[in-house]
């Protein structure tokens, strides 16, 4: 079993869709939990993250973090093409080393 | 400040050639990380170093070595290249404190070919 699970998609809605994207884990001790966007041919770069458990929430972006179901989500509010991207979910490690999910591919249609 | 940057962006390699993928970051931080990226999937760790002198392996450190000499530069070298090696490979950087959250910051990656 992977340690950090999600869903490759792809993921195709139309522009002002609400979009949510999801992952699951497996090791209890992750606290820090990230998600990072990231473009085609660039690399990744931090969109949110959290601390244990709860919501957290800037501007269009929300994540969500549920340890005792080792389920985290990011929600994204009247979605933009330029939110077209692959988006990443990561934990941390020791060592602040980044566990990463598969990455989900999302095209917002205009 | 440049923050975290790698080169060469790309290059082709024939099996067995060896090569060494630079990565240098200006933000003084005493974390870095290198990682590769294949297709379609996430970013596994290769290597990482927590300080100057101080390496260690990451989830995938075979056929790859790494030396840490300085605080800004983080070598990746690849001996004897190998199909399987055929990646993009991000460096990245952090200035870790005991018990925060700081954010990782990445190169642009090197797209590398084994053919």
């Amino acid at each position: 079993q992977k340690e950090v699970e999600q869903d490759p998609g792809p993921l195709s809605v139309p522009e002002g869709a609400i979009v949510s994207l999801n992952c699951t884990y497996s090791n209890s001790a992750f606290q820090y939990f990230m998600w990072y966007r990231q473009y085609s041919r660039k690399g990744p770069e931090l969109l949110m993250y959290t601390y244990s458990s709860g919501n957290k929430e800037d501007g269009r972006f929300t994540a969500q973090v549920d340890k005792s179901s080792k389920y985290i989500s990011l929600f994204i509010r009247d979605s933009q093409p330029s939110d077209s991207a692959t988006y990443l979910c990561a934990m941390i490690q020791g060592a602040q080393k980044l566990v990463f999910g598969q990455g989900t591919r999302l095209t917002i249609n205009p | 400040n440049a923050g975290v940057t790698q080169t060469p962006k790309f290059r082709i390699l024939k099996i067995g050639q060896s090569m060494t993928l630079q990565c240098t970051q200006d933000m003084n931080h005493n974390y870095m990380y290198w990682y590769r990226q294949d297709p379609g999937m996430g970013l596994k760790l290769i290597y990482y170093s927590v300080g100057a002198g101080i390496t260690d392996k990451g989830e995938v450190p075979n056929g790859y070595n790494v030396s840490r000499s300085t605080t800004e530069d983080f070598p990746l070298r690849l001996e004897l290249a190998a199909p399987s090696q055929t990646s993009v490979y991000f460096c990245a950087s952090i200035h870790a404190g005991q018990g925060t959250y700081n954010e990782q910051f990445f190169g642009p990656g090197t797209r590398l070919t084994v053919l």
